[in-house]
């Protein structure tokens, strides 16, 4: 079975400070990630995928993440977050070889302070 | 660029009542997929559909029923309502031959069983 670790439920942080949501997963096969990001009283939009090649990906709004099998991670990154960045982010895994269906983590929300 | 479509957007209905939630994938897309999220709660896949057939099925209660149409328009049809379906209902729509894995979230259907 798969599954899908957010390790914090809320990250606070400063307008214009990094941040880095957590993300580790645990599956026996391969799976691509994905990072959702959902604003409040909205859908789920894609930040960014990783399916393979580079580890590193970039997504939109500044965003990226690291696919580490080692350690089975996919943290996502910003090196400057902004007001408009509070919401809730979502990790998400698809197993290659069992249908298209998403798991998602339990979600962090993150707070940007000014 | 065109968007899933859902409706109703809000839904109120009483205990033991039937509701039908409508999706209207992006078009040539030939999947779709259906996810409820509760509060506070990470989305959770109940079924999906590939061209017109049921592609995969996940934690969808019995008194829940879902088809796709010749359209490739979903319905999901949802029987003797509880308290606990209140949640926000997404549909997804992806393009499978296109291989990138993506999955298009709709604005959700917010359900209220009171």
């Amino acid at each position: 079975a798969q599954s899908v670790t957010q390790l914090d439920s809320q990250v606070p942080v400063f307008e214009e400070a990094p941040v880095e949501l957590r993300c580790n997963y645990s599956s026996s096969v391969s799976v691509y990630l994905f990072w959702y990001v959902q604003y409040p009283n909205q859908g789920l939009q894609l930040l960014l995928k990783y399916l393979s090649g580079s580890t590193l990906v970039k997504g939109i709004n500044g965003f990226e993440a690291e696919f580490n099998k080692s350690q089975t991670s996919f943290h996502l990154r910003k090196p400057s977050v902004h007001i408009s960045d509070t919401a809730e982010y979502f990790c998400a895994v698809n197993l290659k070889s069992s249908g298209d269906k998403l798991t998602f983590g339990t979600g962090t929300r993150l707070a940007v302070r000014p | 660029a065109a968007g899933v479509i859902q409706s109703p957007r809000h839904l109120i209905k009483e205990k033991r009542e039937t509701a039908t939630l409508k999706c209207y994938p992006i078009p040539r897309h030939d999947t779709v997929y259906w996810y409820q999220q509760g509060p506070g709660q990470d989305p959770q896949f109940l079924i999906s559909f590939y061209e017109k057939m049921q592609s995969d099925k996940g934690s969808i209660p019995d008194r829940f029923s879902a088809q796709q149409f010749s359209d490739y328009h979903s319905e999901l049809n949802m029987s003797s309502l509880e308290l606990g379906d209140s949640a926000l209902y997404f549909c997804a729509s992806s393009l499978v031959e296109g291989a990138d894995y993506e999955q298009y979230f709709g604005p959700g259907t917010r359900l209220t069983v009171t």
